[in-house]
């Protein structure tokens, strides 16, 4: 089936303004994780869920980030009063379980997000 | 904040030559991957090692783990337009509840000229 999807692939936000990227995960996948990256530089982790449960949100950078996964599935990264810093491609992966060390991460291809 | 270094950083070079790029942690991880990232795109992954001192290739990729599972390698032989592109590596570590998480490096710049 298809791939992860991203939505919307541009955002452009004044700051102060709140934003809300959607991440569509492949169908079936129990793992789901959040990425921030900067550019030119490696992807840096924010979140991670597994199925509805976030069980890791270490990479949050402050509490204006919220992620949710409420079925399990579709999962929005809210971001409130954006910053100029908050700048960035975000970035969502999926996988199967999530169990094994050595799974692979299917990428989708990010929300590109410039804060004005 | 970054655990894994990669150099170069920027890499330019004409199509024939061969390289090697380098990713170096002060942690230990289960296994790395290495990821190629085109513009606009998310990365795609090219290998996962997993044992210290394992070497695995792939048509003219070769990847190497460290014995001791910090650092990794990857040589391209005869490099080609299309290698072009962002390389990344990146150390897997489990997640209390389940799952691994991946810890990126810096990131190499490729860029193959004819």
């Amino acid at each position: 089936g298809a791939g992860v999807s991203q939505s919307p692939r541009y955002k452009v936000a004044k700051r102060g303004q709140d934003v809300a990227l959607r991440c569509d995960p492949i169908s079936g996948h129990v793992s789901l994780f959040w990425y921030q990256q900067a550019l030119g530089q490696g992807p840096e982790f924010l979140t991670y869920f597994q199925n509805e449960a976030q069980l890791d949100k270490s990479g949050l950078p402050s509490d204006r980030f919220f992620a949710e996964r409420p079925e399990g599935s579709v999962s929005t990264l809210k971001i409130q009063r954006t910053q100029q810093e908050d700048s960035a491609v975000y970035l969502c992966a999926s996988s199967l379980t999530g169990g094994l060390r050595q799974e692979t991460q299917y990428f989708g291809p990010g929300t590109r997000l410039l804060v004005l | 904040t970054q655990l894994l270094e990669q150099s170069p950083q920027f890499l330019s070079i004409q199509e024939g030559e061969n390289l090697t790029v380098y990713c170096n942690s002060s942690s230990v991880f289960s296994s790395l991957q290495w990821y190629r990232q085109e513009p606009g795109e998310g990365p795609v992954l090219l290998v996962t090692v997993v044992t210290g001192g394992e070497v695995k290739k792939l048509k003219r990729l070769t990847f190497q783990f460290g014995d001791a599972r910090k650092d990794s390698s990857l040589h391209i032989t005869a490099a080609q337009p299309g290698d072009t592109g962002l390389y990344l590596c990146a150390g897997s570590r489990h997640i209390t509840g389940g799952g691994n998480k991946l810890t990126f490096g810096t990131g190499t710049q490729l860029k193959v000229e004819l």
